[in-house]
């Protein structure tokens, strides 16, 4: 399997523009998890999935962000209007707690969306 | 949720042993500990998970004292491209984690 794939790995907009960010999991994993890294702030979950179902959005920062999960192989995270405190790294991360080896789920994290809010 | 302590950084060099310490003093009962390593512009990936005593794969061992109270990370014969952030993750389930500062390591030619 190719891994968690995330689209763009980097975008540059101005403040006020929508953002969309694309997560597509590891196929089979029923568990999506959308987070945000910032040198502050270190590494916040924003939002979860479980078989594409939002189960907990209580890390979105604001009404602005909003996430879908329209079936098992695609998510998004758009970020509308966008603002300059938006900038940070957007990890996507999926698992499966069905069938492995660890009791919580190991987490596959993709390579992240670099967003810059100028 | 258990909140955790560990070194912000830590230093070492190629060859040597590595260890990095994490005390979590509220662990709940049925809390895992999970350590995942982050290298720069990656995701983090995982480490290794444990609940008691010692586990061992093939990239570390994680020892976990009767109390649980702390759980100690050891590299064995680190090298260059072991240089990253090593986070400790007290936690039962994968959507409950609290992902703190984590312990950057620099590992030294």
């Amino acid at each position: 399997d190719a891994g968690v794939i995330q689209s763009p790995r980097h975008e540059v907009t101005e403040m006020g523009q929508e953002v969309t960010l694309r997560c597509k999991p590891i196929s089979g994993h029923d568990y999506l998890f959308w987070y945000r890294q910032t040198m502050m702030r270190g590494l916040e979950l924003l939002i979860y999935f479980n078989n594409n179902v939002p189960i907990d959005d209580s890390g979105m920062p604001e009404d602005r962000f909003s996430a879908k999960m329209p079936n098992a192989s695609f998510s998004t995270l758009k970020i509308q209007p966008s603002e300059p405190r938006d900038s940070a790294v957007y990890f996507c991360a999926s698992s499966s707690t069905s069938g492995g080896v660890q009791l919580t789920g190991e987490l596959f994290f993709g390579e992240g969306s670099r967003l810059t809010v100028l | 949720l258990a909140k955790t302590t560990q070194p912000i950084s830590m230093d070492s060099y190629e060859g040597q042993e590595v260890n990095i310490t994490c005390s979590h003093n509220n662990i709940a009962t049925n809390d895992y500990i999970t350590w995942y390593q982050q290298f720069p512009s990656q995701g983090p990936r995982f480490i290794i998970q444990g609940y008691k005593t010692k586990v061992t794969n093939e990239v570390a061992s994680l020892f976990i004292p009767a109390d649980r109270k702390s759980s100690t990370l050891s590299l064995p014969r680190v090298s260059l491209s072991d240089t990253a952030v090593y986070y400790c993750l007290p936690g039962d389930s994968n959507y409950q984690l609290i992902w703190g500062a984590g312990t950057k390591l620099i590992i030294k030619p």
